[in-house]
């Protein structure tokens, strides 16, 4: 399964609301995970089986979707969330999204 | 507390060989599956194999299939990656991860080791 993240590249500002995009070329059923990789850092896991929040997780991350369209929302952007987002799927081999790139305005 | 230490890496000559290893602590390494991931320079990240909690079954992409071999040593908490026939394009850091309880994302990861393969 072939995973398209959309936007590549986005830019927003301290507080709003953020949506990063997740794409399968076929159904996932929801066995979906979001990473956060920051910058000479290993990823994190913010989000597994496309809704449940990892331990430690702000609760400001949230993720959904179903069949081959999934989200990753952060409800009030915050200057530490900036990184590079990937989505994971794990229903048909393993592969990551090529992943979305998160800036501050 | 989770920890997933790698160790191994550096500069290797195209056709050599090179061994990683991964000391976990802070869990019951002998409960989870675990695994590879790489990520080559300023690249996305691949999955490159998975190893059963036991060691009975292991799992590989297709571009190390016969080239890379995973371990492990359950009484050494300890994670191996043998790689043979080193390629160019096997260049990256290389991430020792553990398997999810409830699926098969990747819940902890170590720091990553850096593997240059170049003459």
């Amino acid at each position: 399964i072939q995973l398209t993240q959309s936007p590549s590249l986005l830019s927003a500002s301290v507080g709003d609301r953020v949506t990063l995009s997740c794409k399968g070329s076929q159904n996932i059923n929801n066995y979906l995970a979001w990473y956060q990789q920051k910058l000479g850092e290993a990823p994190k896991l913010l989000i597994y089986n496309t809704n449940s929040l990892q331990t430690g997780i702000p609760s400001r991350f949230s993720g959904s979707g179903s069949g081959t369209d999934y989200t990753l929302t952060i409800s009030s952007l915050q200057p530490e969330d900036v990184a590079t987002y990937f989505c994971y799927q794990y229903n048909n081999g393993l592969t990551f999204g090529s992943g979305t790139k998160l800036e501050i305005k | 507390e989770v920890q997933l230490v790698e160790s191994g890496g550096g500069l290797v000559q195209p056709g050599r060989s090179m061994k990683l290893s991964c000391a976990a602590s802070g869990f019951t390494f002998n409960n989870y599956d675990m695994a590879w991931v790489c990520q080559a320079p300023k690249k996305g990240l691949e999955w490159v194999a998975t190893i059963s909690y036991d060691g009975s079954s292991t799992y590989y992409r297709d571009s190390v299939k016969g080239r890379f071999t995973i371990s492990r040593d359950n009484a050494k908490s300890t994670l191996y990656l043998q790689m043979d026939s080193l390629r160019s394009e096997d260049t990256a850091t290389y991430y020792c991860a553990r398997h999810g309880y409830k699926g098969y994302y990747f819940d902890y990861w170590g720091q990553g080791v850096m593997v240059t393969v170049s003459s």
